[in-house]
C-alpha cells in the first residue's frame, strides 16, 4: 500500500528560527495538503498544492509540490510560540480518492 | 476556508450505550465525508468513507455494524458507535470533501469529538 514518510518527527526550536519539514511518498500524488493540529482540535488546512513544482505561500508558511510528485516540503519562517502544534502532510493519488497522512511533525517553539 | 462542524465536542457514556456523532459542512455541499479515529500522539486513521445517498465504505478491520454511518444529505453525516465499550474511547474526527470544481479538491476537518466510555 501507500507509504508516506514525514520528517522530522519532532522539532524543538527557538522563537524566530525558521523551520522545515518534508514528506516523501512511495506513490505519485496529484495533491498535497498540509494541516496543523492543536491539542484536542481537528486539523486545520494550511496550504493545498495541486501541481508538480507548485510553490505556495500562506503568510509565514511556504510549501512546495515536488517535481517528482512524490514529495513536498513545508517551511515556516520566523517562528512564533503559536506555531506550536503537530503538522501533518497528506497526499492524494487521484481526484476524489482518500488522503494518505504522514505521521506528523511535533513542533515546539521556545520563547 | 470552508467550515465543518462536529457535535458533540465531548461525550462521556456508560459501557453498552450507543453514541451518535454529527458532522456538518456549513458552507458547501459535501457528497463525500470521511470519518477518522485518532489515538494520542498518533496520526489520523481512516475508518470509513461516507457517500451521500449510498452505503459507506469501511476500511479493513473496522466493524460496520459497530460503527454505523449515515450520510442522508449533502451537508450531514452521522457516526453512531453502537454498544460502546471502553476500548472505543478515542478522538473521532470527520472531514468533508469540497470538490472545488475538480482541480482544487480539498478536505476540511471538523473539530473532533472526544468519546470516553466508562
Amino acid at each position: 500500500g501507500q507509504q508516506l514518510n514525514q520528517s522530522p518527527q519532532s522539532m524543538f526550536i527557538q522563537e524566530g528560527e525558521d523551520v522545515s519539514m518534508n514528506c516523501t511518498s512511495s506513490s505519485i500524488f496529484n495533491t498535497w495538503l498540509w494541516y496543523k493540529q492543536d491539542p484536542g482540535e481537528g486539523p486545520v488546512l494550511l496550504i493545498a498544492l495541486y501541481k508538480a513544482g507548485e510553490l505556495t505561500s500562506n503568510g509565514r508558511l511556504t510549501a512546495q509540490f515536488g517535481i517528482t510528485r512524490k514529495d513536498s516540503f513545508l517551511n515556516i519562517s520566523a517562528s512564533i510560540p503559536s506555531d506550536v502544534g503537530i503538522y501533518f502532510c497528506a497526499g492524494r493519488e487521484t481526484s476524489g480518492s482518500r488522503l494518505t497522512f504522514g505521521e506528523g511533525t511535533q513542533l515546539t517553539v521556545n520563547p | 476556508g470552508a467550515v465543518v462542524s462536529q457535535h458533540p465536542s465531548r461525550v462521556i457514556c456508560k459501557s453498552g450505550t450507543s453514541v451518535k456523532i454529527e458532522c456538518r459542512s456549513l458552507d458547501f455541499q459535501a457528497t463525500t465525508m470521511f470519518w477518522y479515529r485518532q489515538f494520542p500522539k498518533q496520526s489520523l486513521m481512516l475508518m470509513a468513507t461516507s457517500n451521500e445517498g449510498s452505503k459507506a465504505t469501511y476500511e479493513q478491520g473496522v466493524e460496520k455494524d459497530k460503527f454505523l454511518i449515515n450520510h442522508a444529505s449533502l451537508t450531514l453525516s452521522t457516526l453512531t458507535v453502537t454498544s460502546a465499550h471502553p476500548e472505543d474511547s478515542s478522538f473521532y474526527i470527520c472531514s468533508a470533501r469540497d470538490p472545488g470544481g475538480g482541480r482544487t479538491d480539498t478536505q476540511y476537518f471538523g473539530p473532533g469529538t472526544r468519546l470516553t466510555v466508562l
